[in-house]
């Protein structure tokens, strides 16, 4: 079946820095990669998503860029503001939806 | 709300009671599913809906049973649970099952078993 490595773990920037976090996954039929923003207490939300035939996609101040070839695919998120603080999943779908492990981005003002 | 409704939002059990957590969409989607979410660990598939029908078991235990009464509602029956079971329960629905969608997410059941 599908597996996702996420990474780092926990992320801390300064405001107004740039964050990345970083996914791998095994299965090769995978074409469909969301993600996810989980704030403290509340419900993941889905903040964007790419199809593999794209390898590149920007809403605002974050984008997603697919590597297929690699199996990876990354967030960017520009201009980081503490309400982007939150736990960040990535999603590879192929099968089935498997999720990464998060990533606490931790923005300091 | 956006649109896929949880209850209860906290539950505590003892190891021999049963209970049930409930998980209710009207998005119109035909795809519901329940998903584990411990504490360092992926988000873990438990079931997986589609038209009420069950199309995944996750290798999930016994103690877990879901039920699917229509596209709207799905419930997740626990009974003797162990204490290991303590998670965030989440329900989440989709357009379909087709790996192009991303999932709505409800709020989640805080489950603690004492």
């Amino acid at each position: 079946g599908e597996n996702v490595e996420q990474h780092p773990s926990t992320l801390s920037v300064q405001e107004g820095d740039s964050a990345v976090i970083k996914c791998t996954y095994s299965d090769s039929a995978s074409n469909y990669f969301p993600w996810y923003k989980q704030e403290l207490g509340k419900r993941p939300q889905l903040i964007i998503d790419i199809r593999s035939n794209v390898g590149e996609k920007k809403d605002q101040r974050i984008a997603v860029t697919l590597n297929k070839t690699a199996k990876h695919f990354s967030l960017h998120i520009t201009e980081t503001q503490p309400e982007d603080s939150a736990v960040y999943f990535c999603a590879a779908s192929g099968n089935d939806m498997r999720f990464g492990a998060g990533t606490r981005l931790t923005v300091k003002p | 709300e956006t649109g896929v409704t949880q209850t209860p939002r906290h539950l505590v059990m003892g190891m021999t009671n049963k209970k049930s957590l409930k998980c209710e969409q009207h998005l119109g989607h035909n795809a519901m599913y329940w998903y584990k979410q411990s504490a360092k660990k992926p988000l873990e598939l438990m079931f997986v809906y589609n038209f009420k029908e069950q199309t995944e078991n996750n290798s999930v235990p016994s103690r877990f049973s879901p039920e699917c009464p229509n596209s709207s509602h799905l419930f997740l029956h626990l009974h003797t649970l162990q204490p290991e079971d303590s998670a965030l329960y989440l329900c989440a629905s989709s357009p379909a099952l087709s790996m192009n969608y991303g999932y709505t997410f409800g709020s989640g059941t805080r489950l603690t078993v004492v």
